[in-house]
């Protein structure tokens, strides 16, 4: 079945304590992407990469670092986390061609930051 | 990226057809509109993208006037499970960021 997933689905932390939410897709995506969203705002980007190796920031990258080492994996690492970062965080991906709007998104994390 | 306009929330009952228009008054001419249906704590789903007149998939129908000003997505036959926030988006070929901006969209209620 062709899927986004991540992990955890559900974390509570506290504040500073390093943590990693991992993504994977298993549809050969070339792009992938961090989302955020908050009531009232919306969905924001976070980080977003095309392809292996490349990488950059969207709207709202700071207190975030990613990475992609391998084209089905993008893991979301907070260093150092803040009560601000509570939210729930969407991966997306899609296919490099067509009009960039039919992404596949993940289930999706609930942090909570205490 | 240009502006969308939907109804805040809708209610219906299970079998209905169920229509719910979005307005862009400043749509460019490379954008395209795109719907996507999110359930609570879930992500947002890809519904149907089209740039003119109709489009139709086993899901939905998107129609789109001369125009292109507004665009209307019909749900046939709705069922208890058609239950979610339903979102227009409008933007061109984003080859780039590909960041989509979900506005606050409609909440669909479908009732027994």
């Amino acid at each position: 079945e062709a899927q986004v997933t991540q992990n955890p689905r559900y974390l509570i932390t506290v504040t500073g304590k390093k943590l990693t939410v991992t993504c994977s897709q298993n549809m050969n995506h070339e792009y992938m992407s961090w989302y955020r969203q908050d009531p009232g705002l919306g969905l924001r980007q976070i980080y977003y990469s095309m392809n292996v190796e490349v990488t950059d920031k969207g709207d709202v990258p700071e207190g975030y670092k990613v990475s992609r080492k391998e084209k089905r994996n993008f893991p979301l690492i907070l260093e150092s986390p803040s009560p601000n970062q509570t939210s729930l965080y969407f991966c997306a991906s899609s296919h490099q061609s067509g009009t960039g709007h039919e992404q596949y998104f993940g289930p999706g994390t609930r942090l909570t930051v205490t | 990226l240009a502006k969308t306009t939907q109804p805040i929330s809708m209610d219906s009952y299970e079998g209905q057809e169920v229509n719910i228009t979005c307005s862009h008054n400043n749509i460019a001419t490379n954008d395209y509109i795109t719907w996507y249906q999110q359930f609570p704590s879930q992500g947002p789903r890809f519904i149907i993208q089209g740039y003119k007149t109709k489009v139709t998939n086993e899901v939905a129908s998107l129609f789109i006037p001369a125009d292109r000003k507004s665009s209307t997505l019909s749900l046939p036959r709705v069922s208890l499970s058609d239950t979610a926030v339903y979102y227009c988006l409008v933007g061109d070929r984003n080859t780039g960021r590909r960041a989509l901006t979900f506005g606050s969209g409609t909440r669909l209620q479908v009732q027994p």
